[in-house]
């Protein structure tokens, strides 16, 4: 059974800092890993798509990368603003079956 | 453009009580999903319907049904709620070829008593 881990659970960091987000499984035969942001009592918005062939993709200051082989994926986010505080998820994709990790509740302070 | 679009945005029922949770989506997905996040916990999916007029069960089905009404709609019922259903519930639609990307409504936000 598919397995998706984040770690830490929560971050805080001050604004401008540049942060790394984890996101672990435990079956790396997926078809692709999405990362997504979610608001407080909002749906989930759709930040980055890696494909299973794809090592990483790129969207303004953010940047996820993915090592099926170590069942890892990472979410990098440059020069943190406080607009950016928000729950980040991973999940992955085998066939029709998503699964998701639990999040990561990232706050920048001013 | 709407994208994927949910109804009611809360909902209180008391337990047995019965009601549908409605989804729309005007980008021509083929696949469409319903999940359910608890706090804590990553969302977990209920149902999907990879196409119009089939549906399959996802990791948590047992006390739903839905319906894929047509290659726009996908309904969730709740036959008879109980206070463990108390979650919030998203529906969610994607392409059936090329990236599969996922697009989300805003959620149900149910509460059972």
């Amino acid at each position: 059974k598919q397995e998706v881990t984040q770690i830490p659970a929560a971050l805080s960091v001050p604004e401008g800092e540049n942060l790394v987000l984890n996101c672990s499984f435990t079956d790396s035969a997926i078809y692709n890993l999405q990362w997504f942001r979610q608001d407080p009592g909002k749906g989930l918005t759709s930040l980055l798509l890696i494909q299973s062939s794809q090592r990483e993709q790129t969207s303004g200051r953010l940047n996820a990368s993915l090592d099926k082989s170590s069942g890892r994926s990472t979410l990098y986010i440059a020069a943190s603003q406080p607009g950016d505080s928000a729950t980040y998820l991973c999940a992955v994709r085998i066939n029709n079956d998503m699964r998701f990790g639990a999040g990561t509740r990232l706050t920048v302070k001013p | 453009n709407a994208g994927v679009t949910q109804t009611p945005k809360f909902q209180v029922l008391k337990t047995g009580q019965s009601m549908t949770l409605q989804c729309a989506q005007d980008m021509n997905h083929n696949s469409m999903y319903w999940y359910r996040q608890d706090p804590g916990m990553g969302l977990r999916l209920i149902y999907y319907s990879a196409s119009e007029g089939t549906t399959d069960k996802g990791e948590v089905p047992n006390g739903y049904n839905v319906s894929r009404l047509n290659k726009r709609e996908f309904s969730l019922r709740l036959e008879s709620a109980a206070p463990s259903q108390t979650s919030v519930y998203f529906c969610a639609s994607s392409g059936s070829s090329g990236s599969y990307e996922q697009y989300f409504g805003p959620g149900t936000r149910l509460t059972v008593t």
